[in-house]
């Protein structure tokens, strides 16, 4: 069945240091894949997606991520993280760029000053 | 870029009555949407998937008679929850999809009391 699992419930990150948030997934073909952030009673923003091509991907407020087929996964990245990051993250895998999502339970990111 | 908007935002029912959400492509044509809930610091569950002038497909284990979803138009859906109970209290988003991506609207949060 297809899945995707982040390891991850909460993270905590002092501010400017590095952050990586871990995605597995389990999908039968090449999957489409998504990271969303989620701001507490808001909707969610795209922060970057992945369909093929250059397995590292670049998405907005300086965030990236890196597909590893071989180890299934995609996980999240961002050199220097600022205290507005502290937000709800979401990885999702799709059969297609317009389809259902099914997305892992997040992961929840706090940033000390 | 597309913008989904859904409204109410916040709407507070008394138990067992019913309310309407609605979900609404505001920049292009929606073949389809799809209703996601989301319980507290949960990750995101598709509901159904909504096409245009065609009835919904429901998500195993959702009630369709209790979650009435319209498709009337390329850019309108609406969830009815009808005969509301305290347990459907919750987090609706939707996301309407054109030819190649998915967009999330702001979400609506029910409150049943």
């Amino acid at each position: 069945a297809q899945s995707v699992t982040q390891p991850d419930i909460h993270i905590t990150v002092s501010e400017g240091a590095s952050l990586e948030l871990r995605c597995n997934y389990s999908y039968g073909a090449t999957p489409y894949l998504f990271w969303y952030v989620q701001s507490p009673g808001q909707g969610l923003q795209l922060l970057l997606k992945y369909f093929s091509g250059d397995t590292l991907v670049q998405g907005i407020k300086g965030f990236e991520a890196e597909f590893k087929r071989s180890q299934s996964s995609f996980n999240l990245r961002k050199p220097s993280v600022h205290w507005s990051d502290a937000a709800e993250y979401f990885c999702a895998v799709g059969e297609q760029a317009g389809t259902a999502l099914i997305f892992g339970k997040g992961t929840t990111l706090s940033v000390s000053s | 870029g597309a913008v989904v908007s859904q409204h109410p935002s916040w709407v507070i029912c008394k138990s067992g009555t019913s309310v309407k959400i609605e979900c609404r492509s505001l920049d292009f044509q929606a073949t389809t949407m799809f209703w996601y809930r989301q319980f507290p610091k949960q990750s995101l569950m598709l509901m159904a998937t909504s096409n245009e002038g065609s009835k919904a497909t429901y998500e195993q284990g959702v009630e369709k008679d209790k979650f009435l979803i319209n498709h009337a138009s390329l850019t309108l859906s609406t969830l009815t929850v009808t005969s509301a109970h305290p347990e459907d209290s919750s987090f609706y988003i939707c996301s309407a999809r054109d030819l190649y991506e998915q967009y999330f609207g702001p979400g609506t949060r029910l409150t049943v009391t």
